[in-house]
C-alpha cells in the first residue's frame, strides 16, 4: 500500500523555523516528483512547493519563495520542507503529496494521487 | 498565475440526483492538465479525474470529467450518500493552482 506520513508540525512563534518531514512507503520513491500542499482548516488548497525526482529542479509558490526550502533523500524515501521566517498566514495543515505519473519525458507533473494525513503548523505568539 | 473559479459554491441535492460542477480558468489550461479532487471532512483530498477526463484508478464511472481550454465540468451521475463532499479542480499545466471548491450537500 502506498503511504505518506508527515511529521514535524507544531506551534511556533512568528519569525521562527520549523522542518517538516514525510516518510514514503509502498512505491518507488525516487521515480516521482513530490510536492507539499497546504490547507487552512475549513478553507481551500494551496500548492506550496515541488521537487523533481533527482532534486535538480525545485518550485515554490510566490507566498513562500525565499523562506521555504524543499529537499528529499531518496536513500531514505523521505521528503522535507524547511520553513524559515514563519508568519501567521503560514498556519495550515501541510500535506505531503505524490505525483500520479512516474518521471518520464513528456509526462505531466502535478496531478496528485497519494496524500498524507497532514501535519498541522500553527504560527502564533 | 491561472485563476480557477468554481461554481456554484454550494450545491444542495438529494441522493439519486445528478450533479454538475463547473471550473472556469482565467486562461487556457495547457494540454487539458486539469484534475478534480473530492475531500470529505477530516480527510485528505482524493484524486477523481486527471487530464480533464481520465478517471483515476478505483473511481466509479458515475464520475465524469469533461472540457478543454478554459471551461471544465465534473458530472456526478446519480449521487450516492458517500458523494456528499467538497470538490476542487486543479490545473497543472502552468505551475499549479486550485479552485476554491464546490460543496455538494444533502438537500
Amino acid at each position: 500500500e502506498m503511504q505518506l506520513v508527515e511529521s514535524g508540525g507544531g506551534l511556533v512563534q512568528p519569525g521562527r523555523s520549523l522542518r517538516l518531514s514525510c516518510a514514503a512507503s509502498g512505491f518507488t520513491f525516487h521515480e516521482y516528483t513530490m510536492h507539499w500542499v497546504r490547507q487552512v482548516p475549513g478553507k481551500g488548497l494551496e500548492w506550496v512547493s515541488d521537487i523533481s525526482w533527482n532534486s535538480d529542479r525545485t518550485g515554490y509558490a510566490d507566498s513562500v519563495k525565499g523562506r521555504f526550502t524543499i529537499s528529499r533523500d531518496n536513500a531514505k524515501n523521505s521528503l522535507y520542507l524547511q520553513m524559515n521566517s514563519l508568519r501567521p498566514d503560514d498556519t495550515a495543515l501541510y500535506y505531503c503529496v505524490k505525483d500520479l505519473f512516474p518521471v518520464h519525458p513528456g509526462a505531466p507533473t502535478g496531478a496528485f494521487d497519494i496524500w498524507g494525513q497532514g501535519t498541522m503548523v500553527t504560527v502564533s505568539s | 498565475e491561472i485563476v480557477l473559479t468554481q461554481s456554484p459554491g454550494t450545491l444542495s441535492l438529494s441522493p439519486g440526483e445528478g450533479a454538475t460542477l463547473s471550473c472556469r480558468a482565467s486562461q487556457s489550461v495547457r494540454s487539458s492538465y486539469l484534475a478534480w479532487y473530492q475531500q470529505k471532512p477530516g480527510q485528505a483530498p482524493r484524486l477523481l479525474i486527471y487530464g480533464a477526463s481520465s478517471r483515476a484508478p478505483g473511481i466509479p464511472d458515475r464520475f465524469r470529467g469533461s472540457g478543454s481550454g478554459t471551461d471544465f465540468t465534473l458530472t456526478i451521475r446519480r449521487l450516492e450518500p458517500e458523494d456528499f463532499a467538497v470538490y476542487y479542480c486543479q490545473q497543472y499545466g502552468t505551475s499549479l493552482t486550485f479552485g476554491g471548491g464546490t460543496k455538494v450537500e444533502i438537500k
